[in-house]
């Protein structure tokens, strides 16, 4: 079955860091840059990450640049996003994205989220 | 970073009607506008991108149309399982692709 799972998420103080992860399963996982997007409670969709096939490049939103890190290990199939120095405003549902083609930023398979709660 | 805007917040439709939900761009995109559903619950799913091209396995009823600033999503003969969130999504001017805050298309 062609799919993404995210897991991972929790809740966390302000201040602290976690680690998601993101398995995608019936593809060839090599082929495709995937994406971090985040959805806070009552909003629309905001762009987080994304890290390319290969795991070479990496790029992020302002919003979260300098405290999150994304990373793949294709052993696995597995991407990765350390969030660290989280700030309530980084409350949301976390999904990971594969982009349609190469470099085209647009995502035509979504995992199912996990929720990632900061609060003290 | 491009801001998109959608319209109306809120739509009410009868089942067999056409729905018209409206994205417009902060400045132009050329055709690199998207499309997405989210039911209750679930992931966004690809609907349309390009503007106007179907997404695979999205039924024929869902048409995209527009360019430059100005995008229309039209889905026509509407039916119970169409009551969604329906977002738009810029993909020409990034980092960030930016999206729409949504529009919540309701069934009556």
């Amino acid at each position: 079955q062609v799919q993404l799972v995210e897991s991972g998420g929790g809740v966390v103080q302000p201040g602290g860091s976690l680690r998601l992860s993101c398995v995608g399963t019936g593809f060839s996982f090599t082929r495709f840059g995937i994406h971090w997007v985040r959805q806070a409670p009552g909003r629309g969709q905001e762009w987080v990450a994304v890290v390319g096939d290969d795991g070479a490049a990496q790029v992020y939103a302002d919003s979260v640049k300098g405290r999150f890190i994304v990373s793949r290990d294709n052993s696995r199939d597995t991407v990765y996003l350390h969030m660290a120095s989280l700030a309530t405003e980084d409350t949301a549902i976390y999904y990971c994205a594969r982009e349609l083609r190469h470099d085209n930023w647009l995502f035509d398979l979504w995992g199912q989220g996990t929720p990632v709660t900061v609060s003290s | 970073e491009i801001v998109m805007t959608q319209s109306p917040v809120t739509l009410s439709v009868s089942p067999g009607e056409r729905a018209t939900l409206s994205c417009r761009a902060s400045q132009s995109v050329s055709s690199d506008l998207a499309w997405y559903q989210q039911r209750p619950g679930q992931a966004p799913r690809l609907l349309i991108y390009a503007t106007y091209t179907r997404a695979s396995g999205i039924p024929a009823r869902f048409s995209g149309s527009g360019s430059g600033t100005e995008f229309t999503l039209t889905i026509s003969s509407l039916q119970s399982e169409d009551s969604a969130i329906y977002y738009c999504q810029q993909y020409n001017n990034r980092p960030p692709v930016t999206f729409g805050q949504g529009t919540r298309l309701e069934i009556k």
